[in-house]
């Protein structure tokens, strides 16, 4: 069972244009984080937010936590094709070490 | 030593065979966890190791069992492989005071069964 649900799925955009991924659970979680995956490798941490209502900024990512810590969202400015990948959203429990990961949405930026 | 190492890189089994695959952590992360990622999907959690013990697991058959070992390395082993074992098997560490907030995950390893 994925408890975490990413959306979209797949996208493809042209190099220059903004882009929003979206991570939603109906579980609370006590941090959530978002990796970035390529081909043949192990995921990447990207950041870790741990309170209602945080925004991370990491260059042209912002990262922002739901109030309500079940949902999350990641947005890229002026996407370049070093941004392709595939990003992950991973959700941990408090007294609870494994990491949940979510279905995964795969960013094409072409030049 | 930084970074998390796996080995071997690619591997195909045959349906019914036994495989072994490892895991080297960096020093002081003494809790190791294990995933596998079946193609377009995000990783799955298989169980976490913690000072040499299980100490969690995800909803996986006992075929899949492990084994750490005090110099930071693990193993992952799969008995009776069958067609759908064919993943990425991710290996990830980190320390007791980083929890979850500090995973290391190395390259994994791809398992194709056939």
């Amino acid at each position: 069972t994925q408890l975490l649900e990413q959306s979209p799925q797949f996208l493809s955009i042209q190099e220059g244009e903004n882009l929003t991924v979206y991570c939603n659970s109906s579980s609370v979680f006590s941090s959530l984080q978002w990796y970035r995956q390529e081909p043949g490798e192990g995921p990447v941490l990207l950041v870790t937010v741990v309170t209602g209502g945080e925004v991370k900024k990491l260059k042209r990512l912002t990262f922002q936590f739901g109030d309500a810590r079940k949902d999350s969202s990641l947005h890229i400015t002026a996407a370049q094709p070093g941004d392709t990948g595939l990003y992950l959203c991973a959700g941990a429990k408090t007294g609870f070490q494994k990491l949940v990961f979510g279905t995964g949405t795969r960013l094409l930026v072409s030049p | 030593e930084t970074g998390v190492t796996q080995s071997p890189t690619h591997l195909i089994k045959t349906r019914g065979q036994q495989v072994t695959l490892r895991c080297s952590s960096q020093s002081g992360h003494n809790t190791v966890s294990w995933y596998q990622q079946a193609l377009g999907q995000g990783p799955q959690f298989i169980f976490q190791y913690y000072r040499e013990e299980e100490n969690g697991r995800g909803n996986f058959p006992p075929r899949f069992s492990g084994l750490q070992f005090p110099n930071y390395s693990s193993e992952l082993n799969v008995n009776a492989l069958e067609l759908d074992d064919s993943a990425l098997y991710l290996c990830a560490s980190t320390t007791p005071e980083s929890g979850s907030y500090g995973y290391t995950f190395g390259s994994g390893t791809r398992l194709t069964v056939v």
